[in-house]
């Protein structure tokens, strides 16, 4: 099983800020194989990023994934009100198919 | 647009089973597969298994296997998933997701969600 290991746990920023999540995989993905999604509390995830650096349609362009490999990286260039929530890394290349354990971006 | 709207919420004792339905619209349902993902109150994403709507393949994860059944009816483009034996550590949120029909690289669009609560 490929385990994902996001960090920060919780980041604490202002609006306005720059946000970088982390998320290392314990084996090599492929790119293609590489989400992102956002939670925000009572409402289902929704796909922020696919292929590593794919954004899904609608997702506002301050969101962006890079990385390969075992690293990956999820940046929201400013922070908007709305942007404060729970955000998912997954695995999809190998299963069963992973999440990390969630980054909370919470405002400061 | 693609909506998966799911069954409503189940309170269930231990010991007993649950079945909860995905209804899709908006696509062509044989052409995709389901997801199931749950999350325990307070916890993280934990993904259960994934069925092809357009063969019936699955995949479940390990320590569900023997436990859950995953199936779809495409008469009525639902997707349902049955989970037995249930314990108190069962209690979550249950999600459905839909993926791809063969290969899947993401969720792109989820349910609103059934909470499932398993108490005596």
């Amino acid at each position: 099983e490929i385990v994902l290991t996001q960090s920060p746990g919780t980041l604490s920023l202002s609006p306005g800020e720059r946000a970088t999540l982390s998320c290392r995989t314990s084996q090599n993905v492929s790119n293609t194989y590489l989400a992102w999604y956002q939670q925000k509390p009572g409402q289902a995830p929704r796909l922020l990023i696919y292929s590593a650096s794919s954004r899904f349609p609608g997702i506002p362009d301050r969101f962006s994934g890079s990385g390969s490999g075992t690293d990956f990286t999820l940046t929201i260039s400013r922070l908007e009100p709305e942007d404060f929530a729970v955000y998912y890394c997954q695995q999809l290349g190998s299963s069963p198919w992973t999440f990390g354990q969630g980054t909370k971006v919470e405002i400061k | 647009q693609v909506q998966l709207v799911q069954s409503g919420a189940e309170v269930k004792k231990p010991g007993a089973s649950v079945k909860v339905s995905c209804k899709a619209s908006a696509y062509t349902f044989m052409t995709f597969g389901i997801s199931w993902v749950r999350q325990a109150p307070g916890q993280g994403l934990e993904w259960m298994g994934w069925i092809s709507a357009f063969n019936g393949d699955t995949d479940y994860a390990q320590n569900l296997q023997g436990r859950v059944t995953m199936t779809t009816d495409t008469s009525t483009s639902t997707a349902y998933m049955e989970l037995r034996s249930l314990t108190s550590d069962d209690t979550a949120i249950y999600y459905c997701a839909r993926a791809g029909a063969v290969m899947t690289t993401h969720f792109d669009f989820w349910g609103q969600g059934t909470l499932v609560t398993v108490s005596a």
